[in-house]
């Protein structure tokens, strides 16, 4: 099955700076990954996602790459805002099921 | 307006109790997920329906048993509760299966066994 790894597991930055998470991913025939934000006490919520024929895609402060070669993906938050401090989950649909990486707990100094 | 609502939102039992924690969406969605987040906060698919169909069943004790009486409704009943399950259970909905079908996540039901 999908296994997703998720680095690094923390991650503080100060406000204005860039914040990004890098994920792995094993199974080449995965063709769907979503990020998801998770603020404290509620369910995840998606940010952005990108298919496996699209390299990169950004909407507004947030951008998603990936290396479909390398099986890398990775999110990146630039101008961060104390809002952006929350839990983010990369994930990796392989068939019907998403598998979840282990979550980075991004906080935001102002 | 709320598009996916659990309840309870928090449930705290003894151990060998049984529960059921509902699930229930307006979108107008075909597919239903249970997941469990743990103490880690790791997010971990449980069971999977479509169109009240059971699509994914995990690895999942068979204490844990979901019921969808119809489309827009995902339970979740567990039997003789154990320390271990303990953790936030989420239930989600999408569209349909597989790629591009945004899961919307309800907001958590956390269950701690005493």
């Amino acid at each position: 099955g999908e296994n997703v790894e998720q680095h690094p597991s923390t991650l503080s930055v100060q406000e204005g700076d860039s914040a990004v998470i890098k994920c792995t991913y094993s199974d080449s025939a995965s063709n769907y990954f979503p990020w998801y934000k998770q603020e404290l006490g509620k369910g995840p919520q998606l940010i952005i996602d990108i298919r496996s024929n699209v390299g990169e895609k950004k909407d507004q402060r947030i951008a998603v790459t990936l290396n479909k070669t390398a099986k890398h993906f990775s999110l990146h938050i630039t101008e961060t805002q104390p809002e952006d401090s929350a839990v983010y989950f990369c994930a990796a649909l392989e068939g019907y099921k998403l598998s979840f990486g282990a979550g980075t707990t991004v906080t935001v100094r102002a | 307006d709320t598009a996916v609502s659990q309840t309870p939102k928090y449930l705290v039992t003894q151990m060998g109790n049984d529960k059921s924690i509902k699930c229930e969406q307006n979108l107008g969605h075909d597919t239903m997920y249970w997941y469990k987040q743990d103490s880690k906060k790791f997010l971990k698919i449980m069971f999977s329906y479509n169109n009240k169909e059971l699509i994914i069943n995990e690895t999942v004790p068979n204490r844990f048993s979901p019921k969808s009486p119809d489309k827009a409704h995902l339970n979740l009943h567990i039997n003789s509760l154990e320390l271990g399950d303990s953790a936030v259970y989420f239930c989600a909905s999408s569209p349909g299966q597989g790629a591009y079908n945004e899961q919307f996540f309800g907001p958590g039901t956390r269950l701690t066994v005493l």
